[in-house]
């Protein structure tokens, strides 16, 4: 089975502030990873995602994860906050490999971010 | 505009009542998912279609139920509604190996 851990529930940093944001996954295969942010009563919109290939991974707004198998993590960063990215984060694991796309996700991570 | 579109986008309904919610997926995708997000369980898969056929099962009670029409759109049903039931619930469409797109949401209020 496969599981997502997202240390932190909230995180509050200072605008222009480094923005990390920490998910450890588990999968007995190799996974697929997928960061989702989520605004307030809106959808959830994907940030940035990796699949196979260059383990650094940029998404959009400035974010950016790398895929850390050593460390069965994906930690989301972004070099200076801004107001704007006060929402919550979605770390999601997938199995491909199986032929159907269920998303396991972590329990979400709350940024907010201060002036 | 993700391309996702869910209706109603409020719901508010009395416990013991049935409920449908409607997803039309992206054009040209043909998975359908859903998902429930509430405060205590989170984001949790429910059901999957795949071109009308379901294709995998998550955590879906026995009170609610799927299905994916021939033109793709998908309807959740829910009934015998409770209070618990009240939450958010997401579709999303994907294509193989494209990745998934999330609809904006149906909130139900069961009350």
């Amino acid at each position: 089975a496969q599981s997502v851990t997202q240390l932190g529930s909230h995180v509050s940093v200072s605008e222009g502030a480094l923005v990390l944001l920490r998910c450890n996954y588990s999968s007995s295969v190799p996974p697929y990873l997928f960061w989702y942010v989520q605004y307030p009563n809106q959808g959830l919109q994907l940030l940035l995602k990796y699949t196979t290939g260059a383990t650094l991974v940029k998404g959009i707004n400035g974010f950016e994860a790398e895929f850390k198998k050593s460390e069965t993590s994906f930690h989301l960063t972004k070099p200076s906050a801004h107001m704007s990215d006060a929402a919550e984060y979605f770390c999601a694991v997938s199995n491909m490999n199986t032929g159907f796309q269920k998303l396991v996700f972590g329990t979400g991570t709350r940024l907010l971010v201060s002036p | 505009d993700s391309g996702v579109t869910q209706t109603p986008k409020h719901l508010i309904t009395a416990t013991g009542q049935r409920v449908t919610l409607r997803c039309s997926p992206r054009s040209g995708d043909l998975s359908v998912y859903w998902y429930q997000q509430s405060l205590d369980q989170g984001l949790q898969f429910l059901i999957q279609y795949y071109n009308g056929e379901e294709r995998a099962k998550g955590n879906i009670l026995e009170r609610f139920s799927a299905q994916q029409f021939p033109d793709l759109h998908s309807e959740l049903n829910l009934s015998s509604l409770e209070l618990g039931d009240s939450a958010l619930y997401f579709c999303a469409s994907s294509v193989a190996g494209k990745g998934y797109t999330f609809g904006s949401g149906t909130r139900l209020t069961v009350v």
